[in-house]
């Protein structure tokens, strides 16, 4: 029963080039949370998807950042254009639902971006 | 909105000592989850305790146990006969009960040392 699989697990792009951090949650959850990571700083909610909808995007930037979790297969957070601020560990975390309180976090993604 | 404030940065700890960690929220709900999480440095997310803001007894998890103040809005985390392995961050962390809103919101973290 492996928990919530996230990769790469470190990525570095350089300035410009697209970004894609994967996640699949447990099995059995259908609920899905990225979060962004900034040095020295606790994690910043970012985006909250069910099966083909995102419920929550309230903490995404408004350019260059989006997300998908299709019917099919992981979530995906896509950042494009890259600049060096979008350096950061990006989390994914699972749960079964907005009634269940317990979440699984991820291992994260660390993005360098050089 | 909702806020978590951590305000030790930094805190060490004998080994086979006691600590505690400080944590204070902002909300104006009565119902809600409040969490501690650890983070060592393989960054891996740990819950470590959690706490529903209906119940008034304090959780307690082996070692680790909480002060939770609803009126004070204060959730202070104890960690009893501290041990290598306990030095990590450790994060606070908020969570509405009700409603569509499903995500946590997080403090700054306290740095753990633990010393042999």
């Amino acid at each position: 029963n492996a928990g919530v699989m996230q990769n790469p697990r470190h990525l570095v792009r350089r300035r410009g080039q697209e970004a894609r951090l994967r996640c699949s949650p447990m099995k059995g959850h259908s609920h899905v949370y990225w979060y962004r990571q900034l040095p020295e700083e606790g994690l910043k909610f970012m985006v909250y998807l069910q099966k083909e909808n995102i419920i929550d995007e309230s903490g995404m930037p408004k350019e260059r950042f989006s997300a998908e979790f299709p019917k099919e297969g992981p979530s995906i957070l896509r950042i494009q254009q890259v600049v060096r601020g979008d350096s950061a560990a990006y989390f994914c975390a699972s749960s079964r639902g907005t009634g269940s309180p317990g979440y699984t976090f991820g291992s994260g993604t660390r993005l360098t971006v050089v | 909105a909702q806020t978590v404030t951590q305000s030790q940065p930094e805190m060490s700890v004998q080994e086979a000592e006691t600590v505690t960690l400080s944590c204070t929220y902002d909300t104006s709900e009565s119902d809600y989850y409040l969490f501690w999480y650890k983070q060592p440095p393989s960054r891996q997310m740990i819950l470590v305790i959690r706490q529903e803001a209906y119940k008034q007894q304090n959780a307690t998890e082996n070692r680790f146990s909480v002060n939770f103040q609803k009126a004070a809005k204060s959730f202070s985390l104890k960690i009893s006969d501290s041990q290598l392995g306990d030095a990590a961050m450790y994060f606070c962390a908020y969570r509405s009960r009700g409603g569509s809103q499903g995500n946590l919101i997080f403090g700054k973290g306290t740095k753990l040392s633990v010393k042999p």
